[in-house]
This record gives C-alpha cells, sequence and structure tokens, in this order.
C-alpha cells in the first residue's frame, strides 16, 4: 500500500518568511513520483512541483522547493518569502510504477500573516 | 479556455434523488479521473478512464457510475443520494504517457450537498 503523511493540520507564517510543509510517505515501489498541490479557499487544484524518485537534485519552481531525503522518505515542500496569497490548504502526493494513481496525503493548511 | 471544465459547481438536492456531474477536457489527455473530497479535505480517487476504458474502480458503492462517451468527457451519474454523498467531488485529467511525472489537471470541483 502507498501513504501519505502529513503531521502538521495546520501552519503559521509571518509574510515574507520561509516555511516548510512535511511530508512523509510509504511505497514499496522502487519508482515513484511526489507532487505537491495547493488548493486556495477558492477550492481548485493547483500543481506546484514534482521530484521523481531517481532524481539527484531537490526540485525547485520560482519560490518552491522539495527537500527531498529519500532514506527518510520525505519530501518536504519549503516556501520562500511567503505572500499572503500563499494561504491555502498544501497536498503532498505519490504516483508509484505499482499503482495507477495519485494518492493524497490529509494535507496542511497554511495561514501567512501580514 | 478552462482545460478541465466540470458543471454544476453546485449541486443541492434532496436525498433519494438520481444527479450527474459531467466533466471535459481539452487538453487532449488520455486518461480521466473522478475524485472525492469529504468534508475533512481528504482526496480519494474514485474512477479513472483511459480512451473510454474503466482503469480504476475504487471501492464506490454502485450508486456511482461513471461514463466516458469519449475520452475528452467523463460524467459521474449518482443513483439514490444519500447524505454522505455530500462532499465535493473534483474531475481531473492527465496524459498517461506512462511516467511517474504524470501530473493531474483537476477541474475546479462540484459541491455537493444532499438534504
Amino acid at each position: 500500500a502507498q501513504k501519505i503523511t502529513q503531521t502538521q493540520p495546520g501552519m503559521f507564517v509571518q509574510e515574507k518568511e520561509a516555511v516548510t510543509l512535511d511530508c512523509t510517505y510509504d511505497t514499496s515501489d522502487q519508482s515513484y513520483g511526489l507532487f505537491w498541490y495547493k488548493q486556495p479557499s477558492s477550492g481548485e487544484m493547483i500543481f506546484l512541483i514534482y521530484q521523481g524518485s531517481y532524481d539527484e537534485q531537490n526540485a525547485t519552481e520560482g519560490r518552491y522547493s522539495l527537500n527531498f531525503q529519500k532514506a527518510r522518505k520525505s519530501a518536504n515542500l519549503v516556501i520562500s518569502a511567503s505572500q499572503l496569497g500563499d494561504s491555502a490548504m498544501y497536498f503532498c502526493a505519490i504516483l508509484g510504477t505499482g499503482f495507477q494513481k495519485l494518492v493524497f496525503g490529509t494535507g496542511t493548511r497554511l495561514l501567512v500573516s501580514p | 479556455d478552462t482545460a478541465v471544465s466540470q458543471t454544476p459547481k453546485y449541486l443541492v438536492t434532496q436525498m433519494g434523488n438520481d444527479k450527474s456531474i459531467k466533466c471535459e477536457q481539452n487538453l487532449g489527455h488520455d486518461t480521466m479521473y473522478w475524485y472525492k473530497q469529504d468534508s475533512k479535505k481528504f482526496l480519494k480517487i474514485m474512477f479513472s478512464y483511459n480512451n473510454k476504458e474503466l482503469i480504476i474502480n475504487e471501492t464506490v458503492p454502485n450508486r456511482f457510475s461513471p461514463k466516458s462517451p469519449d475520452k475528452a468527457h467523463l460524467n459521474l451519474h449518482i443513483n439514490s443520494l444519500e447524505l454522505g454523498d455530500s462532499a465535493v467531488y473534483f474531475c481531473a485529467s492527465s496524459q498517461d504517457r506512462g511516467g511517474l511525472d504524470e501530473k493531474l489537471f483537476f477541474g475546479s470541483g462540484t459541491q455537493l450537498s444532499v438534504l
């Protein structure tokens, strides 16, 4: 079975500061992909960043970066220079060779304060 | 142009009714999905279709029946609605080139409320 664990139900950060959202995963697949999605209050799901299990470099996309530690099975999302618009739910997800579906974690609600 | 569009955005109905949610994607993707997001925000896959063929059918009551008339459309029909069906239903699509970097493109969701 594949599982994503997001242990932080809620996080607070001040504008312009960096924040790390935790994600650990469990899979028996040797090859897999890890994703982060953002869901603002308007409800849509927005893809943020992807990390392949064999990627040697941590993924980066603008202010988003992924702190991938394969041995620890963690794929934490780092948001630098937080903005008010970053306030949203953030979901970590995994896709493996042994299963054909994206499995999501329970999400972390991030609130950015001025 | 909306990539994945689903209608309606809101659906309020009585218990026991039958309702449908429509989904269309204009991305040329081969695979489409239905996900359910419960009141605790947990997202779980319900179905996936690849080129009109059912690929994934999670443990979903048979009151839920997906239909894919072509690879650009995947509709969800729900019979005999129950209170527990209240949730947000997301349609999504992916290219399905077989890679592990297949990101999903989501519709804006349908908030279903069963009274």
